[in-house]
This record gives C-alpha cells, sequence and structure tokens, in this order.
C-alpha cells in the first residue's frame, strides 16, 4: 500500500524566509503532484511532476522530484504573506490498462507566515 | 467556463437518511473522481469513473454509490448516511490520460451527519 508523508505538518514562518516542504513516498511512482488548498476552499495545482529530477518554478515556489529517492521537495523563498495555506502533495498509482490512476494524498503542511 | 461545479455546498442529515451529491463538469473530461477530506488528513478516494457509463470502486467505498449516466455528470450516493460519513466531499476530473495537466477540483460540499 502506498504511504505519502509530508515534514512538517505544521510549519510557522517569518516572511521573507526561505523553507523547505518534504513529501517522501513509499512506492515506485513518476508522477507527483502539488496543491495548494485556503481554508474553506478547493485544490488548486500547483505543480506536476511526471519524471525523475523535474524541476518546476512558479513565483515563489519551486517543486523537484526525485524518484529513486522517493522524495519530492516544495521549496518557498523569500515567503510573503499570501502564501499562507495548507499545502498537499499527491503521488499518482495506476489503476487499470486505461492510463487511469489514483491519486494517493499526503497529510497536509499547513503554512503560516508571520509579517 | 465553470469547470466543476458541486451541488450542494452545504448539507446537514440525520443519521439513516439519504441524500445525492452532484458533480458537474463541462471541460468533457472522461476520468472523474470522488474524494473525502477529514481533519488532520489527505483526501482519499471514494470512486471513480473512466468514462461514461463506468464506476470504479476507490479507497473508502462502503457506504457510497456512484452513477456516471452522462459523461458531464458524476453523482454520489449515500443510502443511509451515518455520522462517519461526515466529511468536505471534493469531486475531481482530468481529460489528459498521461495527467500532464493535473487534475481539476470542484469547491467541495460539507456534509454533516447527526
Amino acid at each position: 500500500e502506498l504511504k505519502v508523508e509530508q515534514n512538517p505538518l505544521f510549519l510557522s514562518m517569518q516572511e521573507g524566509k526561505n523553507y523547505t516542504i518534504y513529501c517522501n513516498y513509499s512506492t515506485t511512482s513518476d508522477r507527483l503532484y502539488w496543491y495548494r488548498q485556503d481554508p474553506g476552499k478547493s485544490l488548486e495545482s500547483l505543480f506536476v511532476l511526471l519524471s525523475n529530477g523535474a524541476v518546476k518554478q512558479e513565483g515563489r515556489l519551486m517543486a523537484s522530484l526525485d524518484t529513486k529517492a522517493r522524495l519530492s521537495t516544495l521549496h518557498i523563498t523569500a515567503a510573503v504573506h499570501d502564501l499562507s495555506a495548507t499545502y498537499f502533495c499527491a503521488v499518482g498509482e495506476g489503476l487499470s490498462n486505461f492510463g487511469n490512476e489514483k491519486l494517493t494524498f499526503g497529510t497536509g503542511t499547513r503554512l503560516t507566515i508571520i509579517p | 467556463n465553470a469547470g466543476v461545479t458541486q451541488t450542494p455546498k452545504f448539507r446537514v442529515l440525520k443519521t439513516g437518511q439519504s441524500m445525492t451529491l452532484l458533480c458537474a463538469q463541462d471541460m468533457n473530461h472522461e476520468y472523474m473522481y470522488w474524494y473525502r477530506q477529514d481533519p488532520g488528513m489527505g483526501l482519499r478516494l471514494i470512486h471513480y469513473s473512466v468514462g461514461e457509463g463506468t464506476t470504479a470502486k476507490g479507497e473508502v467505498p462502503d457506504g457510497y454509490n456512484v452513477s456516471r449516466l452522462k459523461k458531464q455528470n458524476f453523482l454520489l450516493g449515500l443510502e443511509s448516511a451515518a455520522p462517519s460519513q461526515t466529511s468536505v466531499y471534493f469531486c475531481a476530473s482530468t481529460q489528459d490520460r498521461h495527467r500532464n495537466y493535473g487534475y481539476t477540483f470542484g469547491s467541495g460540499t460539507r456534509l454533516t451527519v447527526v
């Protein structure tokens, strides 16, 4: 059974600082997704990582994937208050010959940026 | 372009009552999913569909049924609601077989069973 672990679960950081959220998973997969969720809202897609070594950046967020280590990271550079949210990683796992997959989510990292 | 629309947004049920949650997408997506989200946990897959007329069980299917009679709609039914089904339910869809563009999620339905 695929397990996805995120750490830390809670993160409080000051504006302007850098930090990294880690996502470890237990079985082979080369499909990793990062989502953002604001309180009471739906999930917003941030990054789709589809191969070993994939790196994607959007603004102050950068995500990477190391499939050999079964590890993805979400790096936050010079944090600003607007980045306060819960961040989820999800690992794609094949379901059938139709190319379908299911997502197994981590428990989320609640990030609070303090002015 | 509405994307993925879920109705209702909120609902309170008494134990034993039934209800249907509707998910509608206007993106002509083939694949649709129902997830539930509980406090302190990530989303867990309830049921999914790979196309019109198809459904399959996910990780936590017990107590739920689904139907996909039309490509754009995916219905989640609770025949006899239980307090353990208190949760936030999210529908998601995707077209891309290789998931290059990720999934689109609805805004969620917050269900309370008393």
